[in-house]
């Protein structure tokens, strides 16, 4: 599994732009880029993928470094419902594969 | 929209006793996984089920654990004699067929004491 990096915790205040760094120097060439949160006392739940090129969503957005090496989570407008526990996980994607959680980054949003 | 679902929330047993956790995956979900999520620690990858039948495992998965899909629609997970360090929050997820996504449930806490 490819190893990430991502700060332990940030703060953002609500209604501004965050964004979530993530190193993932080791990633394989054929492994997605996931992202998923936890809120308080709740299951992880996907936020974005991608394996190349930037993504939108209706939740975020994904820019993903030419060389693959680093991505970051864009949120555009943080409000207090986002506050969670950020989680990048390079991945396969294909079949039945599993997901590797780290310790993420805990957000913080400041009303 | 569609969901995980996952019974019981909260489960309390005593120490050597076996419990049955189930999941309802999303109906047309053909992967299913179990996590789980010791208080204050990393979610942890549990076991992988496909074509009815495991597709990977994790060390932790030993011979105390099992799943189970006995039915279209349940997915379960049974720990045969729960030690203390079984106590953690679990989670069932499910995924489609050729999409990378896992869904995820809400979870249920087991308490053994």
């Amino acid at each position: 599994d490819a190893k990430t990096t991502q700060p332990n915790s940030m703060e953002s205040n609500e209604e501004e732009p965050v964004h979530l760094p993530c190193n993932h120097s080791t990633i394989s060439g054929t492994d997605y880029i996931h992202w998923y949160r936890q809120l308080p006392s709740q299951g992880p739940e996907y936020v974005i993928h991608g394996l190349t090129s930037n993504v939108n969503n209706r939740m975020a957005s994904l820019a993903i470094a030419e060389d693959r090496k680093s991505s970051t989570l864009i949120l555009h407008r943080a409000t207090l419902r986002d506050a969670a526990v950020y989680y990048c996980i390079p991945a396969s994607g294909a079949g039945s594969y599993q997901l590797t959680f780290g310790k993420g980054t805990k957000l913080s949003v400041i009303p | 929209e569609p969901e995980v679902t996952q019974t019981p929330s909260h489960q309390v047993t005593q120490m050597g006793q076996e419990v049955i956790l189930r999941c309802v995956p999303i109906s047309n979900h053909l992967y299913f996984y179990w996590y789980r999520q010791i208080l204050g620690q990393k979610v942890e990858f549990l076991v992988s089920f496909y074509n009815n039948e495991i597709s990977e495992k994790s060390e932790i998965f030993d011979d105390q654990f099992s799943v189970e899909r006995p039915d279209g629609s349940n997915f379960t997970l049974k720990i045969r004699s729960t030690k203390l360090e079984d106590s953690a929050m679990y989670f069932c997820a499910s995924k489609e067929r050729g999409r990378e996504t896992q869904y995820f449930g809400p979870g249920t806490r087991l308490l053994v004491l």
